[in-house]
Protein backbone atom coordinates (compact mmCIF):
# COMPACT_ATOMS: atom_id res chain seq x y z
CA UNK A 1 0.00 0.00 0.00
CA UNK A 2 1.41 3.85 -1.04
CA UNK A 3 2.16 5.14 2.35
CA UNK A 4 0.11 8.03 2.78
CA UNK A 5 -1.66 8.93 6.28
CA UNK A 6 -4.26 11.46 6.75
CA UNK A 7 -4.78 13.30 9.87
CA UNK A 8 -7.28 13.75 12.11
CA UNK A 9 -9.14 10.35 10.92
CA UNK A 10 -12.54 11.64 12.51
CA UNK A 11 -13.50 15.56 13.84
CA UNK A 12 -16.82 17.56 15.14
CA UNK A 13 -16.46 21.28 15.07
CA UNK A 14 -18.63 24.06 15.20
CA UNK A 15 -19.36 26.19 12.71
CA UNK A 16 -17.19 29.27 11.93
CA UNK A 17 -13.95 27.97 13.22
CA UNK A 18 -10.83 26.83 11.52
CA UNK A 19 -9.80 23.81 10.75
CA UNK A 20 -7.04 21.88 9.13
CA UNK A 21 -6.61 18.43 7.61
CA UNK A 22 -3.31 17.12 7.45
CA UNK A 23 -2.10 14.92 4.50
CA UNK A 24 1.45 13.02 4.49
CA UNK A 25 2.83 10.41 2.18
CA UNK A 26 6.06 8.58 1.87
CA UNK A 27 6.49 8.06 -1.58
CA UNK A 28 8.15 11.20 -2.60
CA UNK A 29 5.25 11.78 -5.27
CA UNK A 30 5.66 15.10 -6.80
CA UNK A 31 1.47 15.39 -7.17
CA UNK A 32 -0.79 15.46 -4.08
CA UNK A 33 -4.77 16.24 -4.36
CA UNK A 34 -7.28 17.02 -1.92
CA UNK A 35 -11.38 15.91 -2.87
CA UNK A 36 -14.04 15.57 -0.75
CA UNK A 37 -16.60 12.88 -1.24
CA UNK A 38 -20.58 13.41 -1.01
CA UNK A 39 -23.72 11.49 -1.71
CA UNK A 40 -25.22 12.03 -4.94
CA UNK A 41 -21.83 13.77 -6.08
CA UNK A 42 -18.86 11.58 -6.03
CA UNK A 43 -15.65 12.67 -5.75
CA UNK A 44 -14.88 16.05 -6.29
CA UNK A 45 -11.38 17.83 -6.25
CA UNK A 46 -10.92 21.12 -4.05
CA UNK A 47 -7.22 21.83 -4.47
CA UNK A 48 -4.06 20.39 -6.24
CA UNK A 49 -0.41 20.52 -5.75
CA UNK A 50 2.69 19.65 -8.30
CA UNK A 51 5.01 20.71 -6.14
CA UNK A 52 6.63 22.14 -2.91
CA UNK A 53 4.99 25.26 -3.04
CA UNK A 54 2.85 25.10 -6.37
CA UNK A 55 -0.87 24.42 -5.73
CA UNK A 56 -3.99 24.91 -8.27
CA UNK A 57 -8.07 25.15 -7.81
CA UNK A 58 -10.06 22.48 -8.46
CA UNK A 59 -13.86 22.26 -8.70
CA UNK A 60 -14.93 23.34 -5.79
CA UNK A 61 -11.97 25.51 -3.61
CA UNK A 62 -14.22 28.16 -2.30
CA UNK A 63 -14.13 28.57 1.10
CA UNK A 64 -10.89 26.32 1.29
CA UNK A 65 -7.01 27.08 0.70
CA UNK A 66 -3.85 24.79 0.92
CA UNK A 67 -0.34 25.01 1.33
CA UNK A 68 2.69 22.33 0.60
CA UNK A 69 5.97 23.28 2.95
CA UNK A 70 7.12 19.89 2.19
CA UNK A 71 7.08 17.42 -0.47
CA UNK A 72 5.41 14.93 1.85
CA UNK A 73 3.10 17.13 3.51
CA UNK A 74 -0.27 18.86 2.18
CA UNK A 75 -2.62 20.94 4.30
CA UNK A 76 -6.15 21.59 3.88
CA UNK A 77 -7.77 24.41 5.92
CA UNK A 78 -11.09 25.73 6.36
CA UNK A 79 -11.05 29.74 7.10
CA UNK A 80 -14.12 29.27 8.97
CA UNK A 81 -15.99 25.97 8.53
CA UNK A 82 -19.80 25.78 7.78
CA UNK A 83 -22.14 22.54 7.59
CA UNK A 84 -21.93 22.51 4.21
CA UNK A 85 -18.37 21.54 4.40
CA UNK A 86 -19.27 18.29 6.40
CA UNK A 87 -17.76 15.85 4.26
CA UNK A 88 -15.45 13.15 3.61
CA UNK A 89 -12.18 14.33 2.56
CA UNK A 90 -9.50 12.05 0.91
CA UNK A 91 -5.74 13.15 -0.27
CA UNK A 92 -4.38 11.44 -3.37
CA UNK A 93 -1.31 11.26 -4.79
CA UNK A 94 0.54 10.45 -8.02
CA UNK A 95 4.05 10.46 -9.49
CA UNK A 96 2.89 12.15 -12.46
CA UNK A 97 -0.32 13.95 -14.16
CA UNK A 98 -0.17 12.28 -17.12
CA UNK A 99 -1.50 9.45 -18.94
CA UNK A 100 -1.05 6.07 -17.02
CA UNK A 101 1.58 7.40 -14.53
CA UNK A 102 -1.63 10.13 -13.37
CA UNK A 103 -2.87 6.78 -11.53
CA UNK A 104 -3.70 8.26 -8.04
CA UNK A 105 -3.58 6.62 -4.67
CA UNK A 106 -5.51 7.80 -1.90
CA UNK A 107 -5.81 8.08 1.91
CA UNK A 108 -7.82 6.48 4.14
CA UNK A 109 -10.00 9.63 4.32
CA UNK A 110 -11.12 12.20 7.34
CA UNK A 111 -14.78 12.61 7.94
CA UNK A 112 -15.72 16.17 9.15
CA UNK A 113 -18.47 17.13 10.66
CA UNK A 114 -19.53 21.11 11.11
CA UNK A 115 -22.14 21.49 13.80
CA UNK B 1 -13.79 19.64 -21.67
CA UNK B 2 -13.06 16.15 -20.40
CA UNK B 3 -16.20 13.97 -18.60
CA UNK B 4 -16.97 10.45 -17.32
CA UNK B 5 -20.66 9.20 -17.17
CA UNK B 6 -21.27 5.81 -14.94
CA UNK B 7 -24.19 4.20 -15.18
CA UNK B 8 -26.42 5.11 -12.35
CA UNK B 9 -26.64 2.65 -9.08
CA UNK B 10 -26.91 1.09 -7.11
CA UNK B 11 -26.91 -2.14 -9.06
CA UNK B 12 -28.11 -5.27 -6.39
CA UNK B 13 -26.94 -8.75 -7.86
CA UNK B 14 -27.18 -11.85 -6.33
CA UNK B 15 -23.83 -13.99 -5.54
CA UNK B 16 -22.05 -15.64 -8.82
CA UNK B 17 -24.30 -13.62 -11.40
CA UNK B 18 -22.84 -11.58 -13.99
CA UNK B 19 -21.92 -7.47 -13.84
CA UNK B 20 -21.33 -4.98 -15.98
CA UNK B 21 -21.04 -1.47 -15.19
CA UNK B 22 -21.12 1.04 -18.09
CA UNK B 23 -18.89 3.97 -18.64
CA UNK B 24 -18.33 6.36 -21.38
CA UNK B 25 -16.55 9.27 -21.44
CA UNK B 26 -15.70 12.33 -23.62
CA UNK B 27 -11.67 13.67 -23.83
CA UNK B 28 -9.37 15.34 -25.58
CA UNK B 29 -6.72 13.41 -27.35
CA UNK B 30 -5.69 10.08 -26.31
CA UNK B 31 -6.90 9.55 -22.53
CA UNK B 32 -6.30 6.58 -20.33
CA UNK B 33 -8.64 5.22 -18.19
CA UNK B 34 -9.19 3.45 -15.01
CA UNK B 35 -11.52 1.95 -12.27
CA UNK B 36 -11.11 2.31 -9.00
CA UNK B 37 -12.90 0.45 -6.13
CA UNK B 38 -14.01 1.83 -2.61
CA UNK B 39 -15.02 -0.49 0.25
CA UNK B 40 -17.06 0.54 2.72
CA UNK B 41 -15.22 3.32 5.40
CA UNK B 42 -11.75 3.26 2.80
CA UNK B 43 -10.08 5.37 0.26
CA UNK B 44 -10.35 4.75 -3.46
CA UNK B 45 -7.58 1.79 -4.75
CA UNK B 46 -7.46 0.92 -8.18
CA UNK B 47 -8.75 -2.01 -9.40
CA UNK B 48 -7.72 -1.99 -13.13
CA UNK B 49 -6.40 0.56 -15.93
CA UNK B 50 -6.31 0.64 -19.78
CA UNK B 51 -3.49 3.18 -21.74
CA UNK B 52 -4.63 2.98 -25.69
CA UNK B 53 -7.27 1.52 -27.66
CA UNK B 54 -8.59 -1.79 -27.67
CA UNK B 55 -5.98 -2.45 -24.03
CA UNK B 56 -7.86 -4.86 -21.61
CA UNK B 57 -7.34 -3.70 -18.39
CA UNK B 58 -7.93 -6.67 -15.32
CA UNK B 59 -7.30 -7.39 -12.04
CA UNK B 60 -9.27 -10.02 -9.62
CA UNK B 61 -11.52 -11.62 -12.34
CA UNK B 62 -12.69 -7.94 -13.11
CA UNK B 63 -12.24 -6.93 -16.85
CA UNK B 64 -12.20 -3.52 -18.66
CA UNK B 65 -11.44 -2.95 -22.93
CA UNK B 66 -10.89 0.37 -24.03
CA UNK B 67 -12.94 1.24 -26.65
CA UNK B 68 -12.16 3.98 -28.76
CA UNK B 69 -14.59 3.71 -31.42
CA UNK B 70 -17.59 3.43 -28.58
CA UNK B 71 -15.75 5.93 -26.24
CA UNK B 72 -16.16 3.52 -23.18
CA UNK B 73 -14.76 1.09 -20.74
CA UNK B 74 -17.51 -1.30 -19.04
CA UNK B 75 -16.42 -3.19 -15.96
CA UNK B 76 -17.21 -6.56 -16.00
CA UNK B 77 -16.80 -9.52 -13.77
CA UNK B 78 -18.28 -13.09 -14.86
CA UNK B 79 -19.13 -14.33 -11.54
CA UNK B 80 -19.63 -11.50 -8.59
CA UNK B 81 -19.17 -12.41 -4.52
CA UNK B 82 -20.58 -10.84 -1.57
CA UNK B 83 -16.85 -9.43 -1.39
CA UNK B 84 -16.91 -7.40 -4.12
CA UNK B 85 -19.87 -5.26 -2.81
CA UNK B 86 -18.01 -1.58 -3.08
CA UNK B 87 -18.97 1.51 -4.94
CA UNK B 88 -16.81 1.57 -7.97
CA UNK B 89 -15.40 4.77 -9.93
CA UNK B 90 -14.78 5.15 -14.07
CA UNK B 91 -11.42 8.30 -14.57
CA UNK B 92 -9.66 9.18 -17.21
CA UNK B 93 -6.48 11.27 -17.57
CA UNK B 94 -6.21 13.41 -20.53
CA UNK B 95 -3.10 15.69 -20.90
CA UNK B 96 -1.79 17.28 -17.98
CA UNK B 97 -5.03 17.96 -15.77
CA UNK B 98 -6.10 15.91 -12.99
CA UNK B 99 -8.05 12.51 -13.37
CA UNK B 100 -11.39 13.24 -13.79
CA UNK B 101 -13.77 11.03 -11.88
CA UNK B 102 -17.43 9.73 -12.69
CA UNK B 103 -19.73 10.03 -9.54
CA UNK B 104 -19.31 6.08 -8.96
CA UNK B 105 -21.60 3.39 -8.95
CA UNK B 106 -22.45 1.30 -5.66
CA UNK B 107 -22.78 -2.42 -5.89
CA UNK B 108 -24.57 -5.05 -3.20
CA UNK B 109 -23.78 -8.79 -3.74
CA UNK B 110 -26.46 -10.59 -1.70
CA UNK B 111 -25.90 -14.19 -1.12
Amino acid sequence: DAGITQSPRHKVTETGTPVTLRCHQTENHRYMYWYRQDPGHGLRLIHYSYGVKDTDKGEVSDGYSVSRSKTEDFLLTLESATSSQTSVYFCAISESNQGAYNEQFFGPGTRLTVL
Amino acid sequence: GNSVTQMEGPVTLSEEAFLTINCTYTATGYPSLFWYVQYPGEGLQLLLKATKADDKGSNKGFEATYRKETTSFHLEKGSVQVSDSAVYFCALSSGNTPLVFGKGTRLSVIA
